[in-house]
C-alpha cells in the first residue's frame, strides 16, 4: 500500500534552516508529482511547493519563494524540502503529499521555529 | 492565485441533521475540487474528488455538487463521528489553494 513517511521535524532557531525528508513506498515514485503542504498550529492548510516526477519542474508558494528548495531522489524514492531563513511563521506541521492533493498524505512532521 | 471562500467557518448541528458547507472559487475551476475531513492531530482525509466523486469507502451520507465557481458539500445525516474540520481545495492550477475550513460540532 502507498506510504509516505516524513522525517526531519523539530525545533529550529529563527534565521536557521529546516530540512525535511519524505520516504515513499507502495507506488512507482518517479511517475508522480509530489507536493509539500503545511498547516500552522490551529490554522488551515497551505500549499508550499510542488515538483515533477522527473524533478525538472518545481514551483513554490509566495511565502517561501526564494528561500525554499524542493528536490527528490527517485532512486531512493525520497522527497525533500529545505527552507532557509526561517521565522516563527514557518512553524507548522509539514505534510508530504502525492500529486496535487488527494488521497495520499504522510502523517506530518512538526517544525517549530523558536529561539 | 485562485481564492477559495468557504462558509460557514463553523457550525453546530444535532445528530441526524442535514449539514451543508459552501465553497466559492474566485475563478472558474471547472470541477477540479476536493473535499477533505480533518480530525485533530491527523492528516486530512479525502472524501470527495472532482467536486462530486465519492471516494471508495466513504459513507454515502457525504456528497458534493457544483462546477465552475460554486460548490457545496453535504452531510445528509450528521453522525457523532463526523465531528471534524472540513476543507475544500482547488487543483485546477498552481498554487493549489484551500478554503479556510469549516469546523463541524454536535449541538
Amino acid at each position: 500500500q502507498v506510504q509516505l513517511v516524513e522525517s526531519g521535524g523539530g525545533l529550529v532557531k529563527p534565521g536557521g534552516s529546516l530540512r525535511l525528508s519524505c520516504a515513499a513506498s507502495g507506488f512507482n515514485f518517479s511517475d508522480y508529482y509530489m507536493s509539500w503542504i503545511r498547516q500552522a498550529p490551529g490554522k488551515g492548510l497551505e500549499w508550499v511547493s510542488y515538483i515533477s516526477g522527473a524533478g525538472d519542474y518545481s514551483k513554490y508558494a509566495d511565502s517561501v519563494q526564494g528561500r525554499a528548495v524542493i528536490s527528490r531522489d527517485n532512486a531512493k524514492r525520497s522527497l525533500y524540502l529545505q527552507v532557509y531563513s526561517v521565522s516563527p511563521e514557518d512553524t507548522a506541521v509539514y505534510y508530504c503529499v502525492r500529486g496535487n492533493g488527494g488521497v495520499y498524505w504522510g502523517q506530518g512532521a512538526l517544525v517549530t521555529v523558536s529561539s | 492565485d485562485i481564492q477559495m471562500t468557504q462558509s460557514p467557518s463553523s457550525l453546530s448541528a444535532s445528530v441526524g441533521d442535514r449539514v451543508t458547507i459552501s465553497c466559492q472559487a474566485s475563478q472558474d475551476i471547472t470541477n477540479y475540487l476536493n473535499w477533505y475531513q480533518q480530525k485533530p492531530g491527523k492528516a486530512p482525509k479525502l472524501l470527495i474528488s472532482d467536486a462530486s466523486n465519492l471516494e471508495t469507502g466513504v459513507p454515502s451520507r457525504f456528497s458534493g455538487t457544483g462546477s465552475g465557481t460554486h460548490f457545496s458539500f453535504t452531510i445528509s445525516s450528521l453522525q457523532p463521528e463526523d465531528i471534524a474540520t472540513y476543507y475544500c481545495q482547488q487543483y485546477d492550477r498552481l498554487p493549489l489553494t484551500f478554503g479556510g475550513g469549516t469546523k463541524v460540532q454536535i449541538k
